[in-house]
């Protein structure tokens, strides 16, 4: 049973467009989303995160979406940067409890 | 400040054989996990430590998987014997422990079973 659905396995965008990442979870008691990247050969890295008390979370040009009802989470990216070109994880966690990841989404900004 | 330092960084195996995977978290950082990434999957916790004790191994093999973290610094994770389907990155992280901190990872250590 996965908890944490990345439904897009791969998403292409231009420099300088917004690119969303989109997660859907099934479990009602995570209070906790966090976005990682991801290089190859690397291991994940932190990007932002967002507790269930809150819908929107913004750093820089990294933005995360929040919607309990539809239980769909979103990260936008403006303006995307080939650097931004990654694996990007969705994951959720109930209070102090493990994170569960999603499938990832191989994101590809074309100069 | 140093990461989490992880080797080997590639291991290749034949399946019965036995292997084991180390790792050094953030200084400071009480709480470690190791997971396991299989190709196309995210991330899967295989056993969570906070400082030496074992907080979770729920999703841990133990009937050919076991960890340790000896004085709750350095861990070790080892696999024995080894199967086809435990090819895949195993990834250690490092994280304070309290309830919203981040978990900082390594950079894996990639393992092939033939």
């Amino acid at each position: 049973d996965q908890q944490v659905k990345q439904n897009s396995p791969s998403l292409s965008v231009q420099e300088g467009r917004i690119s969303i990442l989109n997660c859907d979870y099934t479990n009602s008691m995570f209070d906790y989303f966090l976005w990682y990247k991801k290089y190859p050969a690397e291991g994940p890295t932190f990007l932002i995160s967002i507790s269930s008390i809150k819908d929107k979370n913004e750093d820089g040009r990294f933005t995360v979406f929040l919607n309990k009802s539809a239980k769909h989470l979103s990260l936008h990216i403006v303006p995307s940067q080939p650097g931004d070109s990654a694996v990007y994880f969705c994951a959720a966690k109930i209070s102090n409890y493990k994170l569960t990841f999603g499938k990832g989404t191989l994101l590809t900004v074309n100069p | 400040e140093a990461g989490v330092a992880q080797s080997p960084r590639y291991k290749i195996i034949e399946k019965r054989q036995s292997v084991a995977f180390w790792c050094n978290p953030i200084s400071g950082h009480a709480t470690l996990y190791w997971y396991q990434q299989i190709l196309g999957q995210g991330p899967k916790l295989l056993i969570q430590f906070q400082n030496n004790g074992v907080v979770d191994d729920s999703q841990l093999p133990k009937d050919r998987f076991s960890a340790e973290r000896l004085k709750g610094v350095d861990s070790t994770l080892k696999i024995q014997p080894a199967k086809l389907e435990d090819s895949a990155v195993y990834l250690c992280a490092s994280s304070g422990g309290t309830v919203q901190e981040t978990q900082y990872f390594g950079p894996g250590t990639r393992l092939l079973v033939l």
